[in-house]
């Protein structure tokens, strides 16, 4: 079966400093990949995707994730953090079906 | 893209009564999704709606318990029924805008759920 693992619930990183989130899948070929951010009581608003092509995606606020096939990896990036970006992080799977699935997120804290 | 928005944003019910909550997007789409988010935790889908025919739900979950209406491309609804403090999440609603052949998903902005 397919799954997704963030294996960091939470990171601390200061503001202006680089971050990066692991995002790790479990499945035969290769999936359409997503970046979701959801900020506190918020709904979840999606930073980018990857269904083919250039395996660096650029997202909005400016994320950009890179996609390994040999080590089944999706891990976000931000080359300087802002406080504003202290949220939590889902990665998420679709193996083009209908059914999307969902990693268990990750905690982003900023530190001034 | 589509935008989604929920009614209501947030409610403190008690339990053994019912809520519905409307779920109403800016476009004609296919699929539906909702889902529940428990607190701490990640999305749980609840169900999947097409319009025009019964939901199909996901282990765990039964129509008793969460009915969901799907009059038309634009609209759900979903009823959280007889509820109890474990049923204190936010649900969100979700939608796919092309044919379920892996498009984007998104979301809209969730409904806060408080049972006491």
């Amino acid at each position: 079966a397919q799954s997704v693992t963030q294996p960091d619930i939470h990171i601390t990183v200061s503001e202006g400093a680089s971050l990066e989130l692991r995002c790790n899948y479990s499945y035969g070929a290769t999936p359409y990949l997503f970046w979701y951010v959801q900020s506190p009581g918020q709904g979840l608003q999606l930073l980018l995707k990857y269904f083919s092509g250039d395996t660096l995606v650029q997202g909005i606020k400016g994320f950009e994730a890179e996609f390994k096939r040999s080590q089944s990896s999706f891990n976000l990036r931000k080359p300087s953090v802002h406080w504003s970006d202290a949220a939590e992080y889902f990665c998420a799977v679709n193996t083009g079906g209908f059914k999307t699935i969902f990693g268990a997120g990750t905690r982003l804290f900023v530190k001034a | 893209s589509a935008v989604i928005s929920q009614k209501p944003s947030r409610d403190i019910c008690q339990r053994g009564t019912s809520l519905t909550i409307q779920c109403q997007v800016d476009s004609q789409v296919t699929m539906m999704f909702w889902y529940r988010q428990q607190p701490g935790q990640s999305l749980t889908l609840i169900a999947t709606a097409n319009q025009g025919s019964e939901a199909t739900y996901e282990s765990g979950f039964v129509i008793d318990k969460f009915p969901i209406s799907r009059p038309n491309l634009t609209f759900s609804t979903l009823t959280v029924s007889n509820m109890s403090p474990e049923d204190s999440s936010i649900y969100l609603c979700s939608v796919e805008t092309a044919g379920g052949q892996g498009d984007t998903q998104y979301f809209g902005p969730g409904t806060r759920l408080t049972v006491l």
